[in-house]
């Protein structure tokens, strides 16, 4: 089945502890992304990839690191989690980034940090 | 850069159409409209996109403004599982959502 896939779904931490989410797809797609959904602000992206070892910045980068060092997996690192990162993140994939191509969004991890 | 205007919410009832509007009147000729939707506890998931000619597919009906700054969704048969908020995207560089609109579907 194809999919994207998210660990872990739910996670509580404090802060300060270095913590990784990680994303998997298995649709050999090049393009993949991260988005933080918070009440009242919607999805806002952090960062993007259109390939391996190619990441670029989204709208809301501070606080996160990213790497793609295979097609399939694309991680998102907090060093230093802080509250204000307490969110609910969404990673997506596309076959690439064009204006026609179909992301397809993981099923969410619930980020707090206490 | 380009944005949608959607309405908040809208309610609809059970086994009738469904008709969410969005405006984009700064739409550049290159933006693709999509539609995604995000179940609750879900991850948005793909409605539909076109450009310029309506749309149709399995799930949905994109109709689009001959001047591009509007369109529609039409959903021909709600149901319950249709409950969700729906959000229109403007896609050309970029993917930007919006707030999009909680569509509420009543028995």
């Amino acid at each position: 089945e194809a999919q994207v896939t998210q660990n872990p779904r739910y996670l509580i931490t404090v802060t300060g502890k270095k913590l990784t989410v990680t994303c998997s797809q298995n649709m050999n797609h090049e393009y993949m992304s991260w988005y933080r959904q918070d009440p009242g602000l919607g999805l806002r992206q952090i960062y993007y990839s259109m390939n391996v070892e190619v990441t670029d910045k989204g709208d809301v980068p501070e606080g996160y690191k990213v790497s793609r060092k295979e097609k399939r997996n694309f991680p998102l690192i907090l060093e230093s989690p802080s509250p204000n990162q307490t969110s609910l993140y969404f990673c997506a994939s596309s076959l690439s980034g064009l204006e026609t191509d179909t992301q397809y969004f993981g099923p969410g991890t619930r980020l707090t940090v206490l | 850069d380009a944005k949608t205007t959607q309405p908040n919410s809208m309610e609809s009832n059970e086994e009738e159409p469904v008709h969410l509007p969005c405006n984009h009147s700064t739409i550049s000729g290159t933006d693709y409209i999509h539609w995604y939707r995000q179940l609750p506890s879900q991850g948005p998931e793909y409605v539909i996109h076109g450009l310029t000619s309506n749309v149709n597919n399995r799930m949905a009906s994109l109709a689009i403004a001959e001047d591009r700054k509007s369109s529609t969704l039409i959903l021909h048969r709600a149901t319950l599982r249709d409950a969700a908020v729906y959000y229109c995207i403007l896609r050309g560089n970029d993917m930007r959502f919006g707030a999009g609109t909680r569509l509420t579907v009543k028995p």
